[in-house]
């Protein structure tokens, strides 16, 4: 089944400067690949999200850029800001049918720290 | 529009006690799902329903039950409370399972202690 790995587990970065989190995937067959903020005593918040037949999308601050051949899918934040502080998770699902909706694999999780 | 809820926040058990966890939508959402999420190992998936009537088993199904009488309610079912249980549970509804359609949206969570 699908396996995703995520790194780092925690990432601390100086408020202004860039932060990058990395995931990888196992199944090709996976199309759909949201990122999540969670912050603390906090459900997790769909950030953004990219399918397969997109390499980039961007929304302010944020993108997501996806390498399908290499199967892995990275989150970019710039001009980090104090409220970028929470946790993130990737995942990876093969979207659109009943035979996907138990297939939707999360990353263990990054935690962001930014430092003022 | 309260979106997803979940009752209760917190909540403590003993080893063998049962309960009832609590989530509700109102978002006329047809997927409704179950969440563990343990430390280090983000978020697994307990039990989901593609609708009314629908249930399934996600990647960590034992111990825990689940029916979906109505759309808008999904009770996640502890019939005999193990240590091994505690965790902070979520439940997430998503509009249906075409493209387009697969945001997932949380409830605020529920954490469970089991002693």
């Amino acid at each position: 089944g699908e396996n995703v790995e995520q790194h780092p587990s925690t990432l601390s970065v100086q408020e202004g400067d860039s932060a990058v989190i990395k995931c990888t995937y196992s199944d090709s067959a996976s199309n759909y690949f949201p990122w999540y903020k969670q912050e603390l005593g906090k459900g997790p918040q769909l950030i953004i999200d990219i399918r397969s037949n997109v390499g980039e999308k961007k929304d302010q601050r944020i993108a997501v850029t996806l390498n399908k051949t290499a199967k892995h899918f990275s989150l970019h934040i710039t001009e980090t800001q104090p409220e970028d502080s929470a946790v993130y998770f990737c995942a990876a699902s093969m979207g659109g049918s009943y035979s996907s909706a138990s297939k939707i694999i999360f990353g263990s999780g990054t935690r962001l720290s930014i430092r003022p | 529009n309260a979106g997803v809820t979940q009752t209760p926040k917190f909540q403590v058990l003993k080893t063998g006690q049962s309960m009832t966890l609590q989530c509700a939508q109102d978002m006329n959402h047809e997927y409704m799902s179950w969440y563990r999420q343990d430390p280090g190992m983000g978020l697994r998936l307990i039990h989901y329903s593609v609708g009314a009537g629908i249930t399934d088993q996600g990647e960590v199904p034992n111990g825990y039950n689940v029916s979906r009488s109505t759309t808008e309610d999904f009770p996640l079912r502890l019939l005999s409370a193990a240590p091994s249980q505690t965790s902070v549970y979520f439940c997430a509804t998503q509009k249906g399972l075409a493209v387009l359609q697969e945001t997932q949206y949380f409830g605020p969570g529920t954490r469970l202690l089991v002693l």
